[in-house]
């Protein structure tokens, strides 16, 4: 198996732009989650999907930033318009069952200048 | 404090030597597992231990959960170089269907 793919591995862009990451997880998983990583706060869960259905997104910063999962083997997490305090490692993980192993991606690199 | 807080923050020893780290946490669980995290690459899962476990052992490996006192540790014994990294552990809080990670513990294996 292939794993969590994440694309891209690093972006940087310009404050006001916006900024789509990409993740396929696992074949077979149920569960999504997107991760937010900085020294500041540590990891953070932004929303996770269970079946293609979001189920918790509470810790979406602001409006500024939405996801989807379109289907069973693709998810994107938009962020429009971006600003510097978003820069950050982006992770997406998958799970087969609620609060199972969860097996990440290697992550986006994000500089918003 | 968050759920799943990690003790020590930073951890520096000699290869060879047994590292231990400690994880609190505040809700019911129905399992703890311990993640680790290379520089600049994903977390991996190491072991998950069960609320109803006492203690587990993978490899070098060997992690014990105490429900009373809401605590686990992790200890890896005869460190290597490679160990360097950072560990996480993570909870199911409230038995729910996300996992909530602690800050993680910074190791360094001096060889």
């Amino acid at each position: 198996d292939a794993g969590v793919i994440q694309s891209p591995r690093h972006e940087v862009t310009e404050m006001g732009q916006e900024v789509t990451l990409r993740c396929k997880p696992i074949s077979g998983h149920d569960y999504l989650f997107w991760y937010r990583q900085t020294m500041m706060r540590g990891l953070e869960l932004l929303i996770y999907f269970n079946n293609n259905v979001p189920i918790d997104d509470s810790g979406m910063p602001e409006d500024r930033f939405s996801a989807k999962m379109p289907n069973a083997s693709f998810s994107t997490l938009k962020i429009q318009p971006s600003e510097p305090r978003d820069s950050a490692v982006y992770f997406c993980a998958s799970s087969r069952g609620a609060g199972h192993t969860q097996y990440f991606g290697p992550g986006t690199r994000l500089t918003v200048l | 404090s968050q759920q799943g807080e990690e003790d020590p923050q930073a951890l520096s020893i000699q290869e060879g030597e047994n590292a231990t780290m400690n994880c609190s946490y505040k809700t019911s669980i129905n399992n703890l597992q311990w993640y680790r995290q290379n520089s600049g690459r994903g977390l991996v899962h190491l072991i998950l231990i069960r609320s109803n476990e006492r203690e587990k052992h993978s490899g070098r490996l060997r992690v014990t959960l105490d429900t009373s006192k809401k605590s686990s540790s992790l200890l890896i014994t005869a460190s290597r170089a490679a160990d360097t990294a950072s560990y996480f552990c993570a909870t199911d809080e409230n038995a729910g269907n996300m996992l909530t990670f602690g800050g993680g513990t910074r190791l360094m294996v001096k060889p």
